[in-house]
């Protein structure tokens, strides 16, 4: 089975600093790794993915993700945040076969003050 | 391209009622997951189906059924609702390529009394 932890539940930042949201894993087969943001109200919204090939993934709106087979990690990190960043980001885990069961981690809300 | 299009998206229920979600996928998508989201118990898996079949499944209980139509469109059922049933039910759809990446609908948030 597969298992994602994100080590903070919260992250409150300020407009224009660098953010890294922190996630690790832990399954006994090769997975697919996903970065989701979830505005208020609204539903899942995929930033980045990483399937195989280089460990430096780069999303949407600015974000990039580092996949660490090592240390079983994949952390989510944006240089300078807007305040339009404010969301919850959630990050997820998949089998290669059955890639749509996703196993979510607890989600991390970022919170960006001017 | 339509997104992923879910109804209702808000209902209230009282315990032992049933319920029934209907989903529509992006056109030419074949595969649709339901996932139930709560405060407690974040993001959970509750099946998917491809092709009218059901091809996973997640740890629910049978009153949570699904169903999908020779359209793609698709259906969850909850029969004896509980409170604990109340969640935003989100369905999502995704092309054959089987790679997890998922297009989510904006969700039912479904309220049980």
């Amino acid at each position: 089975a597969q298992s994602v932890t994100q080590l903070d539940s919260q992250v409150p930042v300020f407009e224009e600093a660098p953010v890294e949201l922190r996630c690790n894993y832990s399954s006994s087969v090769s997975v697919y790794l996903f970065w989701y943001v979830q505005y208020p109200n609204q539903g899942l919204q995929l930033l980045l993915k990483y399937l195989s090939g280089s460990t430096l993934v780069k999303g949407i709106n600015g974000f990039e993700a580092e996949f660490n087979k090592s240390q079983t990690s994949f952390h989510l990190r944006k240089p300078s945040v807007h305040i339009s960043d404010t969301a919850e980001y959630f990050c997820a885990v998949s089998r290669i076969q059955g890639a749509q069961k996703l196993v979510f981690g607890q989600g991390t809300r970022l919170t960006i003050n001017p | 391209k339509a997104g992923v299009t879910q109804t209702p998206r808000y209902l209230i229920k009282t315990r032992g009622q049933q319920v029934t979600l209907s989903c529509s996928p992006i056109s030419g998508h074949r595969s649709v997951s339901w996932y139930q989201q709560t405060p407690g118990q974040g993001l959970q898996f509750l099946f998917e189906y491809f092709s009218e079949t059901q091809r996973n499944k997640g740890n629910f209980p049978g009153r949570f059924s699904g169903r999908q139509f020779s359209n793609s469109r698709s259906e969850m059922n909850v029969s004896t609702l509980e409170l604990g049933d109340s969640a935003l039910y989100l369905c999502a759809s995704s092309p054959d390529s089987n790679t997890g990446e998922l297009f989510f609908g904006e969700g039912s948030r479904l309220t049980v009394l």
